[in-house]
């Protein structure tokens, strides 16, 4: 499964919203679908799990949704913390592919 | 709180070996599966293997396979990552992950960094 994610650069001011897209070259079973958030220096970190399901601890600010081959990352209200890439993954069965990423980066 | 830490990354030659260990705590380690993950410099996410938590089977991303193994000791909460024939575009930070709900990749370590030159 390839996973395109677009844009590749996505520039937005603190406050506003910002919607990250990730399209699969086939149908991802079951909504096997995962966002990780990476800071610079920083191991990535499980945002989104199962397409719509946030993991512990993370803000109600970050939301997904989607299933099929579209699936989508919504950040509601920027907030400082949270310019960084994002990479969208299937985990279906391996191999068990990443996005190419989408740096969210401060206008 | 779950904490995996990484070690044995270093400058190894073309065609060299390296063993990378992953210890784990803070979860019970034997129940869960475990995959390692690499990401060259400035690039994106690549999957590298898989072992399922009592070590019975394990998957590999094509570029390593046949040159990389995963192993797991259980009694120690130990992760390793076995490789060898290393070639340049092996250069990358290597983490290991810790599977979470749905076999969603749940807790990463902080990485550790294997370079191949010359």
């Amino acid at each position: 499964v390839v996973l395109t994610q677009s844009p590749g650069t996505l520039s937005l001011s603190p406050g506003e919203r910002a919607t990250l897209s990730c399209r699969a070259s086939q149908t991802i079973a079951g909504s096997y679908l995962a966002w990780y958030q990476q800071k610079p220096g920083q191991a990535p970190r499980l945002l989104i799990y199962g397409a719509s399901t946030r993991a512990t601890g993370v803000t109600d600010r970050f939301s997904g949704s989607g299933s099929g081959t579209d699936f989508t990352l919504t950040i509601s209200r920027l907030e400082p913390e949270d310019f960084a890439v994002y990479y969208c993954q299937h985990y279906v069965t391996s191999p068990y592919t990443f996005g190419q990423g989408t740096k969210l980066e401060i206008k | 709180q779950v904490q995996l830490v990484e070690s044995g990354g270093g400058v190894v030659q073309p065609g060299g070996s390296l063993r990378l260990s992953c210890s784990a705590s803070g979860f019970t380690f034997s129940n869960y599966d475990m995959h390692w993950v690499r990401q060259a410099p400035g690039k994106g996410l690549q999957w590298v293997a898989y072992i399922k938590f009592d070590g019975s089977k394990k998957d590999f991303a094509d570029s390593v396979r046949g040159r990389f193994t995963v192993s797991r000791d259980n009694s120690k909460n130990i992760l390793y990552l076995e490789m060898s024939s290393l070639r340049r575009d092996d250069t990358a930070m290597f983490y290991c992950v810790k599977v979470g709900g749905l076999g969603s990749f749940h807790v990463w370590g902080q990485g550790t960094l294997v370079t191949v030159s010359p």
